[in-house]
């Protein structure tokens, strides 16, 4: 199975920072990654897929980039909104997730 | 509206098994691969298996993990996808959630139904 890790796995920050959070794969994936965002019992819902592309309806401060084994979701200007979990998932081979990342807003 | 809705969770004992279905609604069903994921309670994601459009072979992959008591079927006419879970176990309590696959990125899902085992 292809391991998924996300780094950091708590973050706190303010609104308008510059958030980056990671995501490393245990053997190359080319760009087959997608970003999640979740908040508390709802359904998780898609960001970004093949690594940078922005899904339809999702905010331009979402961006994702990477190829390989080193991707990174990255919001430009924190809002209120965007306190929620956030996962990484591959879906080269078998399908995996990463452990998640939960944002909180100070 | 795309939409998908999942039925069927429920309180079980452990060792029986509980049939899930996903009613989709508002796309083409039929050209869309369809994949089920859970979480337990407190945990992350964790991808269960899923089952290929009829154009792809139909056919189904499952994580390693869960090989052999998990099996995810299709009904295109009714627009339908099952997951049968056989021998529960406590460690499948979890919400279990449906969504579309779209080129393996997943757009669309469910709100979850909620199966809790109990020993």
């Amino acid at each position: 199975d292809i391991q998924m890790t996300q780094s950091p796995s708590t973050l706190s920050a303010s609104v308008g920072d510059r958030v980056i959070i990671t995501c490393r794969a245990s053997q190359s994936i080319s760009s087959w990654l997608a970003w999640y965002q979740q908040k508390p019992g709802k359904a998780p819902k898609l960001l970004i897929y093949k690594a940078s592309s922005l899904e339809s309806g999702v905010p331009s401060r979402f961006s994702g980039s990477g190829s390989g084994t080193e991707f990174t979701l990255t919001i430009s200007s924190l809002q209120p909104d965007d306190s929620a979990t956030y996962y990484c998932q591959q879906y080269s081979s078998y399908d995996t997730f990463g452990q998640g990342t939960k944002l909180e807003i100070k | 509206e795309v939409q998908l809705v999942e039925s069927g969770g429920d309180l079980v004992q452990a060792g029986r098994s509980l049939r899930l279905s996903c009613t989709a609604s508002g796309f083409m069903f039929g050209d869309y691969d369809m994949t089920w994921v859970r979480q337990a309670p407190g945990k992350g994601l964790e991808w269960v298996g899923l089952v290929r459009r009829r154009s792809a072979g139909g056919t189904t992959d499952y994580a390693a993990s869960l090989k052999g008591r998990f099996t995810i079927s299709r009904d295109d006419s009714k627009t339908i996808a099952y997951l049968q879970v056989n021998s529960l176990k406590t460690e499948d309590t979890a919400v279990y959630y449906c969504t579309r696959s779209r080129g393996g990125a997943l757009d669309i899902w469910g709100q979850g139904t909620l199966v809790t085992v109990s020993s």
